[in-house]
């Protein structure tokens, strides 16, 4: 079965540079979830995106922003990097809101 | 906003041990889902439970909606099982969803 699929698996930038992770949601799902978990962190809602418009938002920095394009892929853009933004970033997809499923992730490490 | 706590924080078990992980919230949801975070990040959904219980091999869960709380069951445990649990609770408030997810119970399973 199709899955959630993020990409790139492990990211490392310097501070101050920008970064860009990809979420390609399954197949059908309409829903696309964003979610943060800095080490040893449960996973924090960062912004979600139904039928490509923004439905909700939640720690998200200033410094990023994301969307969702018309073949239901989801982009977040993070710029301005520090060194907390270290963290996996989860992409997770739902139809209708009926049950998330993740991705395996993004690492990304800021230097 | 809504707490979701989990407990306990921390577990050790020998290989075949039974146990049992719980998950409290303040308040109504629409769902909860257990996830099984593995020691290489992944979070792998193990149950979708609004209500009642489910069985999946050697796991099981159960949710009690109406008393806010939700448990989770491993039995044989196996060094497989390692890693950190997450319950999440779904909320659904003004046409959007997400999940906040608890403070996470770390499993480690010794041979």
């Amino acid at each position: 079965a199709a899955g959630v699929i993020q990409s790139p698996r492990h990211l490392i930038k310097e501070k101050r540079e920008t970064a860009t992770l990809k979420c390609y949601p399954i197949p059908r799902h309409d829903t696309v979830y964003w979610y943060q978990q800095g080490p040893g962190q449960d996973p924090q809602f960062l912004i979600s995106f139904y039928e490509k418009m923004q439905s909700d938002k939640g720690s998200i920095p200033d410094r990023f922003s994301a969307q969702q394009f018309s073949d239901y892929h989801s982009e977040l853009n993070m710029s301005s990097l520090e060194l907390g933004d270290s963290a996996l970033y989860f992409c997770a997809s739902s139809l209708g809101g009926h049950g998330y499923t993740f991705g395996s992730g993004t690492r990304l490490t800021v230097v | 906003g809504i707490q979701v706590e989990q407990s306990p924080p921390d577990l050790i078990l020998q290989e075949g041990a039974n146990s049992t992980l719980r998950c409290n919230f303040s308040d109504s949801v629409n769902n909860l889902q257990w996830f099984h975070q593995n020691p290489w990040g992944q979070l792998i959904n193990l149950f979708y439970i609004p209500s009642g219980t489910k069985q999946n091999g050697r796991l099981s869960a159960t949710t009690v909606a109406t008393e806010r709380y939700s448990l989770l069951y491993i039995s044989s445990s196996q060094t497989t099982d390692s890693g950190v649990y997450f319950c999440a609770a779904f909320l659904r408030t003004s046409g959007t969803y997400k999940y906040i997810f608890g403070t996470g119970t770390r499993l480690k399973v010794l041979a």
